[in-house]
């Protein structure tokens, strides 16, 4: 298996632009988490899905951020308009929920500066 | 709520010191899962343990051992004889499991420098 696979792996873009930031999860895996990490605030949770359904998107921080997952393969976090205190290193995790099996295995991540 | 607090922000030692990095979670939930990560300067989040909220058995992997205590709320770390390429920062993180609710929270990270 290729693990957790996130695109791009960097991104930079003037501020007001939008940013799409895309994964794809390990197969079969039915849990999905997006990550903020900064020097201040650490490892943040924005939203996690399962299977395919947000089920607590309390993290995001304002309205400028939204996430999707129209299928267990895919899915996108998405800022419009972006601004420089977005910039921060995002991840992707995928996990299932089984007893033996609980840990998430993180994507590279994508490093995000916004200018 | 559920919380993971590491109150150390920095350690360094120096090689073949041991070492431990404390976690201390706060959950209402009774099955819940702890975790360390490790993230080397290459930037990845790297597994290293999971445990389970049914199962006090601390844990030797080679130089790593974990020490789980429920009643003291801690899941605490410790490297043994450290070495250079331990250097890294350290999270621990807590998932509960109740239902489709599976939140998995991490710590703020211990960065850990190891000197020659």
């Amino acid at each position: 298996d290729a693990g957790v696979i996130q695109s791009p792996r960097h991104e930079v873009t003037e501020m007001g632009q939008e940013v799409t930031l895309r994964c794809k999860p390990i197969s079969g895996h039915d849990y999905l988490f997006w990550y903020r990490q900064t020097m201040m605030r650490g490892l943040e949770l924005l939203i996690y899905f399962n299977n395919n359904v947000p089920i607590d998107d309390s993290g995001m921080p304002e309205d400028r951020f939204s996430a999707k997952m129209p299928n267990a393969s895919f899915s996108t976090l998405k800022i419009q308009p972006s601004e420089p205190r977005d910039s921060a290193v995002y991840f992707c995790a995928s996990s299932t929920q089984g007893f033996a099996l609980a840990e998430a295995f993180f994507g590279q991540g994508t490093r995000l500066t916004v200018v | 709520a559920q919380k993971v607090t590491q109150a150390q922000t920095e350690i360094s030692v120096v090689e073949k010191e041991d070492v431990t990095l404390d976690c201390v979670y706060e959950t209402r939930d009774t099955t819940y899962y702890l975790f360390w990560y490790k993230q080397p300067p290459s930037g990845e989040l790297v597994f290293l343990i999971r445990r389970n909220s049914f199962d006090e058995q601390n844990e030797i992997s080679g130089r790593y051992s974990w020490n789980f205590q429920k009643s003291t709320s801690s899941f605490n770390f410790t490297i043994t004889a450290s070495q250079v390429v331990d250097s890294a920062v350290y999270f621990c993180a807590l998932r509960i499991l109740t239902g489709a609710n599976s939140k998995l929270t991490f710590g703020k990270g211990i960065t850990l420098s190891v000197r020659p």
